[in-house]
């Protein structure tokens, strides 16, 4: 199992302000996957990455591929409430997912 | 498209009793799911791999004997945890992939998970 480290692992802000949430490893990946979770609820695919330096956008999500393919940001502009929830990462090993540890965000009014 | 459902969403059992968990996927074959386990504000572990039609593959440190996994048909995925006890509760999730993807690994479509709480 690759190990996936994500940062910050919480994170309490205000609307308007912008974020950067981290995911590291020390392993290859043939892509990464960025998935956001509600409480009670299954996680949901934001994003696929899988080209090293691969930067997509999805509205204010901006989510970023290193060269080598070890790790990802994901940028989020002007936070809005709706954008709580746990954010995780999951690199793609064979015909398996390595998730992160997840980071909580929480964006107050 | 690409639904999955799990059944049941939440479910209280007393200690010593076995719960079994749905897993369907609604509009499509899957010929592999995966079971997932997550504590509280914690993150998915990977339990085991089911394909269709053959014994499921468990992951270092899942105890297959509590944990059993029936794979009988493309659509659906049971997980049947035998003699449970409050170590065992938790929010299991399932996930499956589509028939024939091109990547089985990164077209994986997530349930909503059932919580277990065991008394």
């Amino acid at each position: 199992t690759q190990l996936l480290e994500q940062s910050p692992q919480f994170l309490s802000i205000q609307e308007g302000e912008n974020l950067t949430v981290y995911c590291n490893s020390s392993s290859v990946f043939s892509s990464l996957q960025w998935y956001r979770q509600e409480p009670g609820e299954g996680p949901v695919l934001l994003v696929t990455v899988v080209t090293g330096g691969e930067v997509k956008k999805l509205k204010r999500l901006t989510f970023q591929f290193g060269d080598a393919r070890k790790d990802s940001s994901l940028h989020i502009t002007a936070a809005q409430p709706g954008d709580t929830g746990l954010y995780l990462c999951a690199g793609v090993d064979g015909y398996a997912l390595n998730f992160g540890k997840g980071t909580s965000l929480l964006v107050t009014p | 498209g690409a639904v999955v459902s799990q059944h049941p969403s939440r479910v209280i059992c007393k200690s010593g009793t076995s719960v079994k968990i749905e897993c369907r996927s609604l509009d499509f074959q899957a010929t592999t799911m995966f079971w997932y386990r997550q504590f509280p504000k914690k993150s998915l572990m990977l339990m085991a791999t089911s394909n269709e039609g053959s014994k499921a593959t468990y992951e270092q440190g899942v105890e297959k004997d509590k944990f059993l996994i029936n794979h009988a048909s493309l659509t659906l995925s049971t997980l049947t945890v035998t003699s449970a006890h409050p170590e065992d509760s938790s929010f299991y999730i399932c996930s499956a992939t589509l028939a024939g993807g091109p990547s089985l690994a990164d077209t994986q479509y997530f349930g909503p998970g059932t919580r277990l709480t065991v008394l």
